[in-house]
């Protein structure tokens, strides 16, 4: 069964970066896509941005500009840096697995984790 | 970008009711539609795929439905641990994008 885990910071200042790492546990990162997704309080699920293991990447557009996805397959981890975060960054931040297929669905995820953005 | 919206926003219901949550996007998206199940502090799971496809492991009181812009998910008979948060996505076309969700709450 493949289980994933999301840590980092639970505060972040307005103006820095953001960054978390996703752990991926009974599983291979290898062949397979990985992605962030993220759900602001009060309002519904946003995709951040997806990586191959190979470490292509394709991000949400409204992001992409402040949005770096890497992969450490030796650590079977894959990472999110998210830049001059503001109070509108803050969220639970959800790490996933990717199915392409050719549909593209989450079929494992993390529990989350909170990040708050304020000084 | 397409729109999901899913409606309603909340319900209340009770065990062995049927529910039905509906999820309607902006364009056609074909069958490119998936829904998922959250709860607080919980992985987010899969519920289906493909419209209409169940995910393995989730049980058949799950049905998903529809093709274009109407979508809907059906529970059949609702049980205790169904309580949660339904959430629709579609893959159509990028960016992938959700439904804000629907909270089934016990009445």
């Amino acid at each position: 069964q493949v289980q994933l885990q999301e840590s980092g910071p639970g505060l972040v200042k307005p103006s820095e970066t953001l960054s978390l790492t996703c752990s991926v546990s009974g599983g291979s990162i290898s062949n397979h896509c990985w992605s962030w997704i993220r759900q602001p309080p009060g309002k519904g699920l946003e995709w951040i941005g997806y990586i191959y293991y190979s470490g292509r990447t394709n991000y949400n557009p409204s992001l992409k500009s402040r949005v770096t996805l890497s992969v450490d397959p030796s650590k079977n981890q894959f990472s999110l840096n998210l830049s001059s975060v503001t109070a509108a960054d803050t969220a639970v931040y959800y790490c996933a697995r990717l199915v392409v297929n050719p549909d593209y669905y989450f079929d494992y995820w993390g529990q989350g984790t909170p990040v708050t953005v304020s000084s | 970008d397409i729109q999901m919206t899913q409606s309603p926003s909340s319900l209340s219901a009770s065990v062995g009711d049927r529910v039905t949550i509906t999820c309607r996007a902006s364009q056609s998206i074909s069958s490119y539609l998936n829904w998922y199940q959250h709860k607080p502090g919980k992985a987010p799971k899969l519920l289906i795929y493909g419209a209409s496809l169940l995910q393995t492991g989730v049980p058949s009181r799950f049905i998903g439905s529809g093709s274009g812009t109407d979508f809907t998910l059906t529970i059949s008979s609702l049980q205790p641990e169904d309580f949660a948060t339904y959430s629709c996505q579609q893959s159509f076309s990028p960016p992938l994008t959700f439904g804000g969700g629907t909270k089934v709450e016990i009445k």
